[in-house]
């Protein structure tokens, strides 16, 4: 049921800025792009949402391409408690949640 | 803390039992969600309500049903439990089905059905 391709895993160094990205090619024009994540043992995690243009809040950055085809979330300086299971959601109006498989990111020190 | 409650934190019962988990929303929250995870796999979505009335239906067994009441808490009842049915079971509240309107998870109910 999902609408959004991630990739299954990524790795990253403790520090550096992840890039993780997300495609929606079938997303239309009231759909809006949502990441939560998921740490190991606890409940999923807002992360940040967005329509069309990027947006950031204090956890991560969200880059929206022009077409909205694509979205990619951006932690600026990856820290070993960002490791989780990253979730890109399409959510529009008055609809549920979809999950898909995600992104589970591993941070080396 | 997501202002989201959910009791039990465990619970462990029989095969063909009946079980019912309980989700507080956050304060002022009206719409409720439920997703089941089983060990190792996504999120899947259950059921949806806003303000009292079911909104959407994901891939509910039929042995399960769910209610969300005029406080606006909600609970959702698991019968002729299987092994099959052990997970986790996460409850999430918004204050609107808008497409902008992030989401509140709770920290689970972990059913184990022996």
């Amino acid at each position: 049921d999902a609408k959004t391709t991630q990739p299954n895993s990524m790795e990253s160094n403790e520090e550096e800025p992840v890039h993780l990205p997300c495609n929606h090619s079938t997303i239309s024009g009231t759909d809006y792009i949502h990441w939560y994540r998921q740490l190991p043992s606890q409940g999923p995690e807002y992360v940040i949402h967005g329509l069309t243009s990027n947006v950031n809040n204090r956890m991560a950055s969200l880059a929206i391409a022009e077409d909205r085809k694509s979205s990619t979330l951006i932690l600026h300086r990856a820290t070993l408690r960002d490791a989780a299971v990253y979730y890109c959601i399409l959510k529009y109006n008055n609809n549920d949640m979809r999950f898909g498989a995600g992104t589970r990111l591993t941070v080396k020190p | 803390d997501s202002g989201v409650t959910q009791t039990p934190k465990h619970l462990i019962t029989a095969t063909g039992q009946r079980v019912t988990l309980r989700c507080s929303p956050r304060s002022g929250d009206l719409s409720v969600y439920w997703y089941q995870q089983s060990l190792d796999q996504g999120l899947q979505f259950l059921i949806q309500y806003y303000n009292g009335e079911e909104r959407a239906k994901g891939n509910i067994l039929e042995r399960f049903s769910a209610q969300q009441f005029p406080d606006l808490h909600s609970e959702l009842n698991l019968s002729s439990l299987e092994l099959g049915d052990s997970a986790l079971y996460f409850c999430a509240s918004s204050v609107e089905t808008g497409g902008g309107t992030e989401a509140f998870f709770g920290q689970g109910t972990r059913l184990t059905v022996v």
